[in-house]
């Protein structure tokens, strides 16, 4: 069975700083995303990660994925107050969406 | 103009009652699908529905049932509520692409409260 763990749960940093968020999963897979969730509110499609090595930026948000080590991660670089969010990793193990498993989320609070 | 939407936003109901959750996509999709966000966040897929298959997971009660009356609707219907089913429940879209972005579009979501 296909687990997702995603570490740190929670995170609390101040703005200005750097972090990175880490997500580890059990099983092949060569395609991962990452979504923001605003408290209250929907999921929003942040980045497709769809082979080894790949590396995509929107903003102070930079996401990569290692297929290899199973591990992508979401590097926060110069954390602003509208980042504070929860940010998920799904991984997908099949050829279509229903077989997208989703990491327990980040709680992710950027404070002054 | 929303891409993926929900009625009702907030649902709250009785248990035993019936009640069912409207979804609809405007962004030409193949696939729709039923979440469900417990109090802790986590996320689950209840169903996917495409092109009148529908694959279901296994895990969910069938209690539960989804309707696709076309292509871009895809309702959740739920019958005999218990106070477990409270949640979050999201719809979401994607359009499928062998070896291609299948990232999906999420609804606003629908919290269920059952009393």
């Amino acid at each position: 069975e296909l687990k997702v763990e995603q570490n740190p749960l929670f995170l609390s940093m101040q703005e200005g700083k750097n972090y990175t968020i880490y997500c580890n999963y059990s099983t092949t897979s060569d395609r991962l995303y990452w979504y923001r969730q605003d408290p209250g509110k929907s999921l929003e499609s942040l980045f497709v990660l769809l082979s080894n090595g790949a590396v995509k930026q929107e903003g102070r948000l930079m996401a990569s994925l290692d297929t290899k080590a199973r591990l992508s991660t979401l590097h926060i670089t110069a954390a602003v107050h509208d980042l504070s969010a929860t940010y998920f990793c799904a991984v997908d193990i099949g050829t279509s969406y229903d077989k997208v498993i989703f990491g327990p989320g980040t709680s992710l609070s950027v404070i002054p | 103009d929303t891409a993926v939407s929900q009625t009702p936003k907030y649902l709250v109901t009785q248990m035993g009652n019936d009640k069912s959750i409207k979804c609809e996509q405007n962004l030409g999709h193949d696939t729709m699908y039923w979440y469900k966000q417990d109090s802790k966040k986590f996320l689950k897929i209840m169903f996917s529905y495409n092109n009148k298959e529908l694959i279901i997971n296994e895990t969910v009660p069938n209690r539960f049932s989804p309707k696709s009356p076309d292509k871009a609707h895809l309702n959740l219907h739920i019958n005999s509520l218990e106070l477990g089913d409270s949640a979050v429940y999201f719809c979401a879209s994607s359009q499928d692409e062998t070896g291609g972005d299948t990232e999906a579009f999420f609804g606003q979501g629908t919290r269920l409260t059952v009393v």
